[in-house]
This record gives C-alpha cells, sequence and structure tokens, in this order.
C-alpha cells in the first residue's frame, strides 16, 4: 500500500523558515516523480512544485519560486521542501503526492499545517 | 500559463440527481486532464485520469469526458457520500494549475 507522511509543519514567525519532510513507503520512490501542493484555510488547492525521480527536473510555482526548494532523498525514500522567507500568505496545510506515470497526483499523503504568524 | 476554469463554483443537488462540473483550459491541453475529490479535512482523491479514464475501485457512476479545452465530469446518480469538492488539474505543462473547486452539497 502507498503511504506517503508529512511532517515538518508547525508555527514560525514571518521571514522565518521551515523544512517539510515527507516519508514515502510501499512502492520503489526512485522511480517516481513527486509533488508538493498546498491548501489555504478555506481555498482551493495550489500547485507548488515538482521533482523528477533523479531530481534532473524541478519546477516551481511562480508564488514560491526562490523561496521554496524542493529536495528528495531516494535512498531515505523521502521528499523534502525547504521554505525560506516565509509570509503569512503561504499559511496552509501542505501535501505531498505522488505523480502517476500519466504525471497527475495518484496517491496524497494527509498533509501538515504551516501557520506563519508573528 | 494554462488557467482552469472550473463551473460552477457551488451546486446544491439531491441523492440521485445527475450532477456535471466543467472546466475550460485557457488553451488546449490535449487530454492531460485529472478530476479529484476531496472532503474536509482529507487528502484529495483521484477519480478520474487522462480526462476519461476511471480510477481503480472508483464507483461507475463517475465519469470524465472532454479533449483540447472542454472537460467534464458528470455523476450520474448522486449518492450520500458524494457531497464534496471537486477540483479539475491539468498536468499538460508547467506551471500545473487546478480549478477552483465545485462544492456540492446537499439540496
Amino acid at each position: 500500500e502507498v503511504q506517503l507522511v508529512e511532517s515538518g509543519g508547525g508555527l514560525v514567525k514571518p521571514g522565518g523558515s521551515l523544512r517539510l519532510s515527507c516519508a514515502a513507503s510501499g512502492f520503489i520512490f526512485s522511480a517516481y516523480s513527486m509533488n508538493w501542493v498546498r491548501q489555504a484555510p478555506g481555498k482551493g488547492l495550489e500547485w507548488l512544485s515538482s521533482i523528477s525521480s533523479g531530481s534532473g527536473y524541478i519546477y516551481y510555482a511562480d508564488s514560491v519560486e526562490g523561496r521554496f526548494t524542493i529536495s528528495r532523498d531516494n535512498a531515505e525514500n523521502s521528499l523534502y521542501l525547504q521554505m525560506n522567507s516565509l509570509r503569512a500568505e503561504d499559511t496552509a496545510v501542505y501535501f505531498c503526492a505522488r505523480l502517476s506515470g500519466s504525471s497527475d497526483p495518484d496517491s496524497w499523503g494527509q498533509g501538515t499545517l504551516v501557520t506563519v504568524s508573528a | 500559463d494554462i488557467q482552469m476554469t472550473q463551473s460552477p463554483s457551488s451546486l446544491s443537488a439531491s441523492v440521485g440527481d445527475r450532477v456535471t462540473i466543467t472546466c475550460r483550459a485557457s488553451q488546449g491541453i490535449r487530454n492531460d486532464l485529472g478530476w479529484y475529490q476531496q472532503k474536509p479535512g482529507k487528502a484529495p482523491k483521484r477519480l478520474i485520469y487522462a480526462a476519461s479514464s476511471l480510477e481503480s475501485g472508483v464507483p461507475s457512476r463517475f465519469s470524465g469526458s472532454g479533449s483540447g479545452t472542454e472537460f467534464t465530469l458528470t455523476i450520474s446518480s448522486l449518492q450520500p457520500e458524494d457531497f464534496a469538492t471537486y477540483y479539475c488539474l491539468h498536468h499538460n505543462s508547467y506551471p500545473r494549475t487546478f480549478g477552483q473547486g465545485t462544492k456540492v452539497e446537499i439540496k
């Protein structure tokens, strides 16, 4: 069974940093591209970033380009999102998701809440 | 960037009703579109991939159609467990974009 478990969320002050992790199990992690998606309270889904299986291709949404960095460790079956220069508008639940063969997310974690507030 | 316009933003329907949700892409995306269901406090769940292929384990009352710029998610007979928010997502190019969501509520 595919399992994705996010961690690392919490309360951080504006301008601060946070590193999210996503632990993967139940599939060959190194064979799949991965995504981060977020959802602000009461709002819709926002795609943030994608990384290919070997980290050779990385993409970001304009809203986080230059502030967030996606990475992965295939030996540890883990995906990461380093978030710097955090703003109040980054407050959201952050989901990691596996990309299927058709390049859209087919499995999701339960999310981790990030709150940016003074 | 490709924009996805989803409509309606919400709808009220009764159990047994036929429900249709539409997504329009700002430019052609072939069939590079998925549909997702999200219930409160839960992660999204993929229902449809490649615009019209049903995800394994998803009831056959869900169907998707369309190609290019116009896409539709249909629930043929709404069930109590279908009350949720539905999103489309294009994966034709980067950046990916979701539709704004459609909240399906009980009439």
